[in-house]
C-alpha cells in the first residue's frame, strides 16, 4: 500500500460527459502528479501541484484541468469525454517538488468511455 | 522527449539475470525505475541522480551513464515476483521552473519457473 488513495476505482460514463477523479496524497507528502496510462501510449504526465500551486504541465488537454487543496487532496477534472479519453487515469505524491523525488502512485481510477 | 527502453519484453527462468537499458537524447538531471505488475500501480524502484548517488531498492542495482545519458537497470537471480512491466522515467528541467519525470514505453519481464 502507498499510501496515496484514489477513488473511484472504475468509472463508466458516456461521451460529452464530465467527470471528476480525486486522490489523497501520502501523509505528508505536499507534492501531487497526475498520469494517464492507455495501452498504446504508456504512463503520459499530464500536470503537477506542489503545495496547492500548479508546477508543471505535460500533455495535458484543454478539456481537462486539476487543482490542489488547502488539505492537499487533489482533483483531475475530465470534461466534453471522447472514446479517446479512456484510460487509467493515476495520481502519485512526493514529498517535496524539484528534480530527485521518488513518486509513489494510487492504485488508479480507470475510466471507460461507452 | 520520451526515453527508448530496450528490449521491449524478455522472458527468464527463474535464477536467470536480465538487464534493461533506457536511452535519452536529452541531458537528464535523474534516472527513475518504476514496476508495475498488471493491474497494479507502478511501484518505486530506484532513483539515480547525475553525479552518482543512488535512492533506492537494496536487490536490484542500476547505473547511470551521464555522459551518454543512458541508464541500465540489473536484475540477478530473478524470481517469481520480478515479473512485471519495468518503467524508466527520465528527469530532466522542463524550462518552465520545474523539472519534468518522462516515462518510457516499458519493458516487459516474465519470469517463469
Amino acid at each position: 500500500d502507498s499510501g496515496v488513495t484514489q477513488t473511484p476505482k472504475h468509472l463508466i460514463t458516456a461521451t460529452g460527459q464530465r467527470v471528476t477523479l480525486r486522490c489523497s496524497p501520502r501523509s505528508g507528502d505536499l507534492s501531487v502528479y497526475w498520469y494517464q496510462q492507455s495501452l498504446d501510449q504508456g504512463l503520459q504526465f499530464l500536470i503537477q501541484y506542489y503545495n496547492g500551486e500548479e508546477r508543471a504541465k505535460g500533455n495535458i488537454l484543454e478539456r481537462f484541468s486539476a487543482q490542489q487543496f488547502p488539505d492537499l487532496h487533489s482533483e483531475l477534472n475530465l470534461s466534453s469525454l471522447e472514446l479517446g479519453d479512456s484510460a487509467l487515469y493515476f495520481c502519485a505524491s512526493s514529498a517535496r517538488t524539484g528534480a530527485g523525488q521518488p513518486q509513489h502512485f494510487g492504485d488508479g481510477t480507470r475510466l471507460s468511455i461507452l | 522527449q520520451q526515453p527508448v527502453q530496450s528490449p521491449q519484453a524478455v522472458i527468464l527462468r527463474e535464477g536467470e539475470d536480465a538487464v534493461i537499458n533506457c536511452s535519452s537524447s536529452k541531458a537528464l538531471y535523474s534516472v527513475h525505475w518504476y514496476r508495475q505488475k498488471h493491474g497494479e500501480a507502478p511501484v518505486f524502484l530506484m532513483i539515480l541522480l547525475k553525479g552518482g548517488e543512488q535512492k533506492g531498492h537494496d536487490k536490484i542495482s542500476a547505473s547511470f551513464n551521464e555522459k551518454k545519458q543512458q541508464s541500465s537497470l540489473y536484475l540477478t537471480a530473478s524470481q517469481l515476483s520480478y515479473s512485471g512491466t519495468y518503467f524508466c522515467g527520465t528527469e530532466l528541467w522542463s524550462g518552465a521552473g520545474s523539472y519534468q519525470l518522462t516515462f518510457g514505453k516499458g519493458t516487459k519481464l516474465s519470469v517463469i519457473p
